[in-house]
């Protein structure tokens, strides 16, 4: 059990679908983050949700559509795709939105791998 | 903008041996963490250690400890007694302390055992 549950672990889409990625945590977490991973590049994040508001959303397309419902879950919408939108997308949660003393950074999910074809 | 920088993108290591993986990091901050995360084939990302910048004496955790030259914005993982489930990608990270400005995240390095 890690901490922070991620489903699908894999998923297959294509361009003209719609689906959602799913994140759960019981952490009692407040802040939690949709990254995208791709290969021989650094994490991007994407969304940064604190108390369920989202306070960061770094430049990523529409097709991308957070939801935070509660300080538990977090969701990524996903439609019309691109292929290079193929990744493996980590949530992560963390105690709060600030580092401090006594935050020893953030717990990751599994991870969902998305195929767009 | 930081940015982290891990020019290996893959190692190995024999088995009981020791390896050391290199990470730089750009920053015009003073207070920040710096963190390795390994990534096994299992894809959850988990935290190897960590360093306070405002702390001189180098972090080690058990076989895993840290060469942190501030000045020089070094940020190298040291393991001791390579083991098999050493095996994964190794992510060097950033954040800078008490503000909303999130992880930062190197390209990895790939680190292979071998037996």
């Amino acid at each position: 059990e890690t901490g922070v549950t991620q489903t699908p672990r894999h998923l297959v889409m294509g361009m003209t679908n719609k689906k959602s990625l799913k994140c759960e945590q019981h952490l009692g977490h407040n802040a939690m983050y949709w990254y995208k991973q791709s290969a021989k590049k650094p994490l991007e994040l994407m969304f940064v949700y604190s108390l369920e508001e989202r306070v960061e959303n770094n430049s990523v397309p529409s097709r991308f559509s957070p939801e935070c419902p509660n300080s538990s879950h977090l969701f990524l919408h996903l439609h019309t795709l691109q292929p290079e939108d193929s990744a493996l997308y980590l949530c992560a949660s963390s105690a709060n939105l600030f580092g401090d003393r006594s935050n020893y950074g953030y717990t990751f999910g599994s991870g969902t791998r998305l195929t767009v074809v | 903008a930081q940015t982290v920088t891990q020019s290996q993108p893959e190692m190995s290591v024999q088995e009981a041996e020791t390896v050391t993986l290199s990470c730089t990091y750009d920053t015009s901050e003073s207070d920040y963490y710096l963190f390795w995360y390994k990534q096994p084939p299992s894809r959850q990302m988990i935290l190897v250690i960590r360093q306070e910048a405002y702390k001189q004496q180098n972090a080690t955790e058990n076989r895993f400890s840290v060469n942190f030259q501030k000045a020089a914005k070094s940020f190298s993982l040291k393991i001791s007694d390579s083991q098999l489930g050493d095996a994964a990608m190794y992510f060097c990270a950033y954040r800078v302390s008490g503000s909303a400005r999130q992880l930062t995240f190197g390209s990895g390095t790939q680190l292979t055992v071998l037996p």
